[in-house]
């Protein structure tokens, strides 16, 4: 299997542009989370789905940010309007199961808002 | 609401050299505890992971331990080699809350010089 796979490696965009990032899971997986990860705060869990399904989307930050996974190999992450702030490193990372399941994580994103 | 702390931040060591990395955590309901290595530029992949039923867990020259009633996590490495530098992450996954909430520490940069 490739692994996780995210799309784009790299985004820089401007302040108020909208972003989309995308993320394949590991065949098979029905875990699926997304992380941002910051010098100052770390990684934190944004939003995760099981099945398709958005069980936990308390980690996203406000309204501007929003998920969906229309089916199992894929998901989104979309910022809409970017900020300054939004700049960070996106993780997406999927898992079989989730009690005392390895995460496997992709290459992650890293954006720049400017 | 469960922390992890990661000390020290960084870390430079001699080839060969034994060492332990730290991690302590301050709500003891964990479900596991996991440990990651981060490449530059890269993604998270696991190294151990620990069930809240067990003390320690061991892969080739690692070996990870868990104390729930102290709040602490070690990694030992064994005769450290310049392709263990990496910053080396833990994530506590806690009962009575989303189990797919990893709570990661901010990390150690290892440093093994040749």
């Amino acid at each position: 299997d490739a692994g996780v796979i995210q799309s784009p490696r790299h985004e820089v965009t401007e302040m108020g542009q909208e972003v989309t990032l995308r993320c394949k899971p590991i065949s098979g997986h029905d875990y699926l989370f997304w992380y941002r990860q910051t010098m100052m705060r770390g990684l934190e869990l944004l939003i995760y789905f099981n099945n398709n399904v958005p069980i936990d989307d308390s980690g996203m930050p406000e309204d501007r940010f929003s998920a969906k996974m229309p089916n199992a190999s894929f998901s989104t992450l979309k910022i809409q309007p970017s900020e300054p702030r939004d700049s960070a490193v996106y993780f997406c990372a999927s898992s079989f199961g989730i009690s005392g399941e390895t995460q496997y994580f992709g290459p992650g994103t890293r954006l720049l808002v400017l | 609401k469960q922390e992890v702390t990661q000390i020290p931040a960084a870390l430079s060591v001699p080839e060969g050299e034994n060492l332990v990395l730290n991690c302590s955590f301050t709500d003891s309901a964990i479900y596991n505890l996991q440990w990651f290595r981060q490449d530059p530029g890269k993604g998270l992949t696991s190294l151990l992971l620990i069930q809240s039923s067990q003390r320690e867990q061991t892969s080739g020259r690692l070996n990870a331990s868990l104390d729930k009633s102290s709040g602490r996590s070690t990694l030992y490495i064994a005769a450290s080699q310049p392709g263990d530098s990496a910053t080396y992450l833990c994530a506590a996954s806690n009962y009575g809350g989303s189990q797919g909430n990893l709570i990661f520490g901010k990390g150690t940069k290892l440093s093994v010089k040749p």
